[in-house]
């Protein structure tokens, strides 16, 4: 039983178009995030959410918007998308307490055409 | 500012070699630190963590780490290196009270057999 599921795992589209990633987690933790791994490996945070509310927005274009309908998804949506986006999309989940590691899907990757 | 420094971008190592992967953070307060890895085409997973107590700590696949707070350091060791231990290895230490991870840039692992 995943712990931390991503979908689509792959996702190839044409600049311009609009995309959503989802994310689920059934750990009950409070805490999910989006990063965005790029081709050197380097992992960057874009967004963190705490029990539905946004906590940390890194600075990320406005293409890219963050959903959270309930604290056990945490989805993404891409307008526009541009060939920089592509890329490792990761969705995360921690619990509440500042001691608890974070829990990570297996990725989305991302290749816009 | 929060920084996570890993000095090695790659390492190769022979299989049944010891190995050592370093971290160095800067950080005011107390950190919690963490080692991830990530096999190829996976997500990242928790090998080990550090919040307080005992500076040598255990993880999983036979890894542990020793926290150093005169050194800043939070070094990743395993005696004997399998073939299967080639990966990605992540240091990031938890920073502010929203447990945003700083994380470091990677040490890409090949192990000869």
């Amino acid at each position: 039983d995943t712990a931390v599921s991503q979908t689509p795992k792959y996702l190839v589209t044409q600049m311009g178009n609009d995309k959503s990633i989802k994310c689920e987690q059934n750990l009950g933790h409070d805490t999910m995030y989006w990063y965005k791994q790029d081709s050197k490996k380097f992992l960057k945070i874009m967004f963190s959410y705490n029990n539905k509310e946004l906590i940390i927005n890194e600075t990320v274009p406005n293409r890219f918007s963050p959903k959270s309908p309930d604290k056990a998804h945490l989805n993404l949506h891409i307008n526009s998308l541009e060939l920089g986006d592509s890329a490792v999309y990761f969705c995360a989940s921690q619990a509440g307490g500042t001691n608890t590691e974070a829990f990570f899907g297996q990725g989305t990757r991302l290749t816009v055409v | 500012a929060q920084s996570v420094t890993q000095p090695d971008i790659h390492i190769t190592v022979s299989e049944g070699a010891s190995l050592e992967l370093r971290c160095n953070y800067s950080y005011g307060a107390t950190p919690y630190l963490f080692w991830y890895v990530q096999s190829p085409g996976q997500g990242l997973q928790l090998l080990l963590k550090y919040f307080s107590g005992d500076t040598l700590v255990q993880g999983i696949k036979g890894f542990e780490a020793e926290f150093k707070r005169s050194q800043s350091s939070f070094n990743l060791r395993k005696p004997s290196v399998h073939w299967s231990d080639a990966a990605e290895y992540f240091c990031a230490v938890g920073a502010g009270n929203n447990r945003k991870l700083i994380w470091g840039l990677g040490t890409s692992l090949a192990v000869n057999p």
